[in-house]
């Protein structure tokens, strides 16, 4: 059970650039989600998926794109990445259960835009 | 006004010490409640959700004042692997959690 994984973990880009950060999950999780976390701004939500075939904007969602390619996979698109798209990437699956109510997040990815 | 604020702290205290963090939250209409903890460089991780009647675990007790708005972590005898930030979120009648931006703590020897 791997949880949430994230690929690549590292990502240096130039400017104008394009990309894909990849998520799965194995929990079988309906929702699932990906912030940025910036120093001082704590983690914000860019997009996220309550359920497959669905997606919804969060705080954040401008210059990115997602598809949630089935109840496992949702993939994070910086179509031309900027400078200030250099951030810390986590995608994170929920339970959503009753009292159980967990959200869990992959490792991050670590992205520079020069 | 950030919808969940949290004193960034840090907070530094010695082995052994009992710590309390404070967050408070503007919509009085959030649900659910949580606490998160992140290492340096590392994912957040669930510590513990806060229920109405306050809740318990190991060292560890969570409070939860509606009235006032504000959620609190108390942390009894600390340890050096304490040492992390804390991240207070919320949670609305949706499905997105809204992050507090934590508050660092420092155990030292």
């Amino acid at each position: 059970n791997a949880g949430v994984t994230q690929t690549p973990k590292f990502q240096v880009l130039k400017t104008g650039q394009s990309m894909t950060l990849q998520c799965a999950q194995d929990m079988n999780h309906n929702s699932m989600y990906w912030y940025r976390q910036d120093p001082g701004m704590g983690l914000r939500l860019i997009y996220y998926s309550a359920s497959e075939g669905t997606t919804d904007k969060g705080e954040v969602p401008n210059g990115y794109n997602v598809s949630r390619l089935n109840k496992r996979e949702f993939s994070l698109r910086l179509e031309s990445a900027a400078p200030s798209q250099t951030s810390v990437y986590f995608c994170a699956s929920r339970t959503g259960l009753a009292g159980r109510d967990t959200q869990y997040f992959g490792p991050g990815t670590r992205l520079t835009v020069l | 006004r950030k919808e969940v604020e949290q004193d960034p702290g840090p907070f530094n205290v010695p082995e052994g010490a009992t710590v309390a963090f404070n967050c408070t939250y503007s919509n009085s209409a959030s649900q659910s409640f949580f606490w998160y903890r992140q290492d340096c460089r590392k994912e957040p991780k669930l510590l513990m959700s806060v229920y109405s009647s306050g809740n318990e675990d190991g060292r560890f007790t969570a409070q939860l004042n509606r009235a006032s708005q504000y959620i609190s972590l108390l942390i009894r005898d600390s340890k050096l692997s304490d040492s992390a930030t804390y991240l207070c979120v919320v949670n609305r009648i949706t499905d997105k959690l809204i992050f507090g931006t934590g508050t660092r703590l420092q155990v030292f020897p």
